[in-house]
């Protein structure tokens, strides 16, 4: 079945920087689609980013335009999120989820790891 | 601000039928981009409800349905049952933001 595991999330000073990384399993990885989508404490969700099945296509959101690097490892089924120049407002539960088209379609979602960014 | 306006709330009585609005512009659910609802349960990652405008995924019940109309789009949910008690988002895709684009989220309460 598929498997969206995430992990990296913690606490982390303002300005610090965090790695997130989500390990797929349950399907060909390489050729979906993949997106980070994020949910703040008490508030709905928020597209972050989005990273075609080659790695040659990516958006960002403009609140984390220059600030976040996505990126996967098809040969490792792995998707990547590198936050840096962290601030409060980026506290969130994180997810990575599966698009089935370009504009969307997010049919699996992890379990979701939990980012603090706290002095 | 979300792009996708939705009721923060709404609430109905076990077996009646409720419908959650999702309103947007010409430049998402009006320039005829595909809608999706998730589901939410408390403590858990959202799930896909409905996607292209009105269709479900295989396990989903048909108590769930999804209709769009202009720039507008909603879910309806028949013979309500206390596990539908959740929160429910839509999502389209925006092109002057080239970004998917969420709704506020909905609190359905199951009374």
């Amino acid at each position: 079945q598929v498997q969206l595991v995430e992990s990296g999330g913690g606490l982390v000073k303002p300005g610090g920087s965090l790695r997130l990384s989500c390990v797929a399993s349950g399907f060909t990885f390489s050729d979906y689609y993949m997106s980070w989508i994020r949910q703040a404490p008490g508030k709905g969700l928020e597209w972050l980013s989005y990273l075609s099945s080659s790695g040659n296509t990516i958006y960002y959101a403009d609140s984390v335009k220059g600030r976040f690097t996505i990126s996967r490892d098809n040969a490792k089924t792995s998707l990547y999120l590198q936050m840096d120049s962290l601030r409060a407002e980026d506290t969130a539960v994180y997810y990575c989820a599966r698009a089935t088209t370009r504009r969307g379609r997010y049919d699996y979602w992890g379990q979701g790891t939990l980012v603090t960014v706290s002095s | 601000q979300s792009v996708l306006t939705q009721p923060p709330s709404v609430s109905g009585a076990p077996g009646q039928r409720v419908t959650i609005s999702c309103t947007g512009s010409s430049s998402n659910i009006g320039a005829s981009y595909d809608v999706q609802w998730y589901q939410q349960l408390p403590g858990t990652a959202p799930k896909l409800l409905i996607y292209g405008d009105s269709n479900r995924p295989s396990g989903v019940p048909d108590r769930f349905s999804g209709s769009k109309s202009g720039t507008s789009a909603s879910l309806a949910i028949s013979g309500l049952q206390a596990e539908d008690e959740a929160d429910y988002y839509c999502q389209s895709y925006d092109n002057s933001l080239s970004a998917s684009v969420f709704g506020g989220g909905t609190k359905l309460t199951v009374l």
